[in-house]
């Protein structure tokens, strides 16, 4: 079975880090181009960035590039988002989804709360 | 970026009628290369994560009843929910993925009457 766990999400003052981690399992991740998208409260899906099984090609939305960077472990079966720079609209409900281009898996999502 | 326009934002209907959702792409999302409309539809249950139904337009995922049908080409698209049901009360999201940035539309929120 298909599994993504989420974590690292939480209460973080404007301006300061946070590194978020979904934790897979089920299938072979290094066989898997992988996502990170996002939900404000109350709001629509907003994708944010995606990495290609090999880390090979990287793309971010505007909104996030240059604050956040995408990466992962293929040997842990991890995949990471370090947020930098974190602003009040950067809160949201944050998902990791399996897939290259359209998202067949998801997370339960960790929420990040950007607020003093 | 290609911005998706979706129609209706809510809707109310009783349990056995047909839904219909719109999703209008600012571009074409027809590959020349294959043919293909790269469109997917997903379900949002409340307090759930998002679950795809469609891609490629009119290609249902695996397990997803047959009552979901998506349909269009170019920047048209529909997804119709035939005989709606209680469980089906939820938010519906298309997706162009054609090219970076992936967008998703604003959203249909389904409610049974």
């Amino acid at each position: 079975e298909v599994q993504l766990v989420e974590s690292g999400g939480g209460l973080v003052q404007p301006g300061r880090s946070l590194k978020l981690s979904c934790l897979a399992s089920g299938f072979t991740f290094s066989n898997y181009g992988m996502n990170w998208i996002r939900q404000a409260p109350g709001k629509g899906l907003e994708w944010v960035a995606s990495i290609s099984s090999s880390s090979s090609y990287i793309y971010y939305a505007d909104t996030v590039k240059g604050r956040f960077t995408i990466s992962r472990d293929n040997a842990k079966n991890t995949l990471y988002l370090q947020m930098t720079s974190l602003r009040s609209e950067d809160t949201a409900l944050y998902y990791c989804a399996r897939g290259a281009t359209k998202f067949a898996y998801w997370g339960q999502g960790t929420l990040v709360t950007v607020s003093s | 970026d290609i911005v998706m326009t979706q129609s209706p934002s809510s809707l109310a209907v009783s349990a056995g009628e047909t839904v219909t959702i719109n999703c209008k792409s600012s571009q074409s999302l027809l590959s020349s290369g294959n043919q293909k409309n790269y469109l997917a539809w997903y379900q949002q249950k409340p307090g759930q994560s998002p679950k795809l139904l469609i891609y490629l337009a009119s290609t249902r995922e695996s397990g997803v009843p047959d009552r979901f049908i998506g349909s269009g080409s170019g920047t048209d698209f529909t997804l119709t929910i035939s005989s709606v049901q209680a469980e089906d009360l939820a938010d519906y999201y298309c997706q162009q993925h054609y090219s970076y940035p992936f967008t998703f539309g604003s959203g249909t929120k389904l409610e049974i009457k």
